[in-house]
């Protein structure tokens, strides 16, 4: 399976500040993901990261609150912008088609917002 | 703002017996299912994937059951032990294309 960095692993941030999350991957993968895992909660997909393009959003998503980029096949970035108490989450990176199409985590960013 | 967290169904079971984690999917048209485990802190971990082709898949101590006809998938645990407990998710896609997450279950094994 790929090896996934994910930085910072966990932060405190201030109210309307922006915190942005790196995903790195030891190989190229055909896709990546984020999610959002609010506290005692299940998995929520943010967007797919689409290399050299724009992101494609979930519904309730949008892209000036959860900019995302994907430079590359090996590393994406999720920035949560104009940060709220109620971004207070998990947010978690995933890899997929690596090398058998199964999909693998990172270990994820703990984000606390006060 | 306030944070309302949902408390997850939990399944408890004797170290030593067999448990069995029900999930639900919605979409028919999903052709791949993967069930995760969860420790606390830790991002999911990959445990065993099902096509749609298929109806039943064996891994190490653990069986998936999948019917599509009443879209339900099951994960069984062979002989349950104290570092299987976490939380479990099963997930679906369709022609993986993006991966949707169940609720999840709590597996608390007794010892």
């Amino acid at each position: 399976s790929a090896v996934i960095s994910q930085k910072p692993s966990r932060d405190i941030c201030q109210r309307g500040t922006s915190l942005t999350i790196q995903c790195q991957v030891d190989s190229q993968v055909t896709m990546m993901f984020w999610y959002r895992q609010q506290p005692g909660q299940s998995l929520t997909l943010i967007a797919t990261a689409n290399q050299g393009s724009e992101a494609t959003y979930e519904s309730g998503f949008v892209i000036d609150k959860f900019p995302i980029s994907r430079p590359n096949l090996t590393f994406s970035t999720l920035t949560v912008s104009n940060m709220s108490p109620e971004d207070s989450s998990i947010y978690l990176c995933s890899v997929g088609g690596v090398p058998d199409e199964k999909l693998f985590f990172g270990s994820g960013t703990q984000l606390s917002v006060l | 703002g306030e944070s309302v967290g949902l408390h997850l169904p939990t399944l408890s079971v004797q170290e030593g017996d067999n448990s069995i984690i029900n999930c639900a999917y919605s979409n028919s048209a999903s052709d791949y299912f993967i069930w995760y485990k969860q420790e606390s802190g830790k991002g999911p971990q990959f445990i065993i994937d099902i096509r749609s082709n298929m109806d039943k898949r064996q891994g190490q101590r653990v069986t998936v059951l999948l019917n599509k006809t009443v879209k339900h998938l099951s994960l069984q645990i062979a002989a349950t032990q104290p570092g299987d407990s976490a939380v479990y998710f099963c997930a679906d896609s369709y022609n993986f294309n993006k991966f949707y997450f169940g609720s999840g279950t709590k597996l608390n094994v007794k010892p």
